[in-house]
């Protein structure tokens, strides 16, 4: 039973690189998320999407772009990464609006 | 604007005692609160509580809401070394479409 699967967990990245984290989730939800945790500051939602063909900025939208590619699929890019995207990032989904978040396990991405 | 806000930030108990987590909000159209457990990785879900009063139980753990005080508790009773992990409490702000607002979260950590 995978649920949220996220690609990769770990990644190291120069100032100014570019990389997309890859969400998929196998349980038919609606919604996807991506937040990232960092230390002190607790999960904040960076954007998300309510449904397919559908997506929304959340607290921290800035210096990211998001894709929902399908119904499975939702992938968060970095196009010129910078040290302050330095977290561990989570993708979640949900069935609907007052459902809960499933979570996958984290991306660690670290940006030197 | 939205809030959540857990205390205390972090708790050292011994194995056997009892703990209780705080969780307070401030959510416009506040339609319920959520508890997760994070160990090393996702948070995994805990409870829903949408009604004042009535107490969710699973096992050791157990949570209650008070919707004119605004707050909740989380209960742990005997606890065991298994139960350190970081408990977040969130909240679906206003004009949700699914997304949560989390507080910062409680380090619990049990000794031997």
């Amino acid at each position: 039973n995978a649920g949220v699967t996220q690609t990769p967990k770990f990644q190291v990245l120069k100032t100014g690189q570019s990389m997309t984290l890859q969400c998929a989730q196998d349980m038919n939800h609606n919604s996807m998320y991506w937040y990232r945790q960092d230390p002190g500051m607790g999960l904040r939602l960076i954007y998300y999407s309510a449904s397919e063909g559908t997506t929304d900025k959340g607290e921290v939208p800035n210096g990211y772009n998001v894709s929902r590619l399908n119904k499975r699929e939702f992938s968060l890019r970095l196009e010129s990464a910078a040290p302050s995207q330095t977290s561990v990032y989570f993708c979640a989904s949900s069935a609907n609006r007052d459902s809960r978040l499933f979570f996958g396990e984290g991306s660690r991405l670290t940006v030197l | 604007e939205d809030k959540v806000v857990q205390s205390p930030l972090s708790l050292v108990v011994h194995e056997g005692d009892t703990v209780t987590l705080n969780c307070s909000y401030e959510v416009t159209n506040f339609r319920s609160l959520l508890w997760y457990k994070q160990e090393k990785k996702a948070p995994t879900f805990l409870f829903m509580l949408t009604s004042s009063g009535i107490e969710k139980k699973s096992g050791r753990l157990s949570s209650i809401l008070d919707k004119k005080e605004l707050f909740s508790i989380l209960n742990i009773t005997a606890t065991q070394t298994g139960d350190s992990a970081v408990y977040l409490c969130a909240a679906p702000p206003r004009g949700s479409q699914g997304n949560l607002i989390f507080g910062k979260g409680t380090k619990l950590s049990v000794k031997p």
